[in-house]
């Protein structure tokens, strides 16, 4: 399958646990991008890379989100200190190396805080 | 900030008849996507609109951005128990009205049920 891929596909933790995700793009995609999508809602966006470079990270991102792609491959998004509102789909997406191509998603993670 | 509103949130139509969903930016928008999210699945590509009043098909489905670049527009004739699914249009700021190259605004959906 050469689509994007996301690890794992559930989660459930704990209030104020921590928490990481993991996302592989399409391979010859420069772009990842990570959004957030609760029931009712369209996926809200929360940063994009650009190879290893984080280029935009949303306003409304808390400081205990944080992103990584170390190698401008995969991407891993942690939540520290996580909190019931954090409940959510986290859906990973990957484009060519332009704004105006389509994303490609992948199934998501959906994560469930108690 | 930028946003893209859609309507109507749900429709619920008997298989055959049509369906229409509207997308409204609060800018001007650089390009705009449409996705459908079938249930339990995730966002599929539809199709990209770039160009002032530009109109695509794709089979049963007609794809409209406005003149102005700020609206948009879906239509499904004949609708299948197959179109079921939310229907997403997401926007692309355009630089020279402040917006981001980086990232898609989507809206909230309209939800589309079939009656067989």
């Amino acid at each position: 399958d050469t689509g994007v891929s996301q690890d794992p596909r559930h989660k459930i933790t704990k209030r104020g646990q921590n928490v990481t995700f993991r996302c592989d793009p399409i391979s010859e995609h420069n772009r990842l991008y990570w959004y957030r999508q609760t029931l009712g809602q369209g996926p809200e966006f929360l940063t994009y890379f650009q190879n290893e470079a984080q280029l935009e990270k949303s306003r409304l991102l808390s400081d205990r989100f944080s992103a990584e792609r170390p190698k401008g491959s995969f991407s891993t998004l942690e939540i520290q200190r996580t909190e019931q509102g954090d409940s959510a789909m986290y859906l990973c997406a990957s484009s060519q190396d332009s704004y105006t191509y389509e994303q490609y998603f992948g199934p998501g993670t959906r994560l469930t805080v108690t | 900030g930028q946003q893209v509103m859609q309507i109507p949130q749900y429709q619920h139509v008997q298989e055959g008849e049509d369906f229409t969903t509207y997308c409204n930016s609060s800018t001007t928008l650089s390009n705009i996507q449409w996705y459908k999210q079938r249930p339990g699945g995730h966002p599929v590509f539809l199709i990209q609109l770039v160009k002032s009043g530009e109109v695509k098909k794709q089979k049963r489905l007609t794809f409209q951005f406005g003149e102005a670049k700020k609206n948009s527009s879906l239509h499904i004739t004949a609708t299948q128990t197959t179109d079921v699914g939310t229907y997403f249009c997401a926007g692309q700021g355009s630089v020279n009205y402040g917006g981001s190259q980086g990232n898609l605004i989507f809206g909230k959906g309209t939800k589309l049920s079939v009656k067989p």
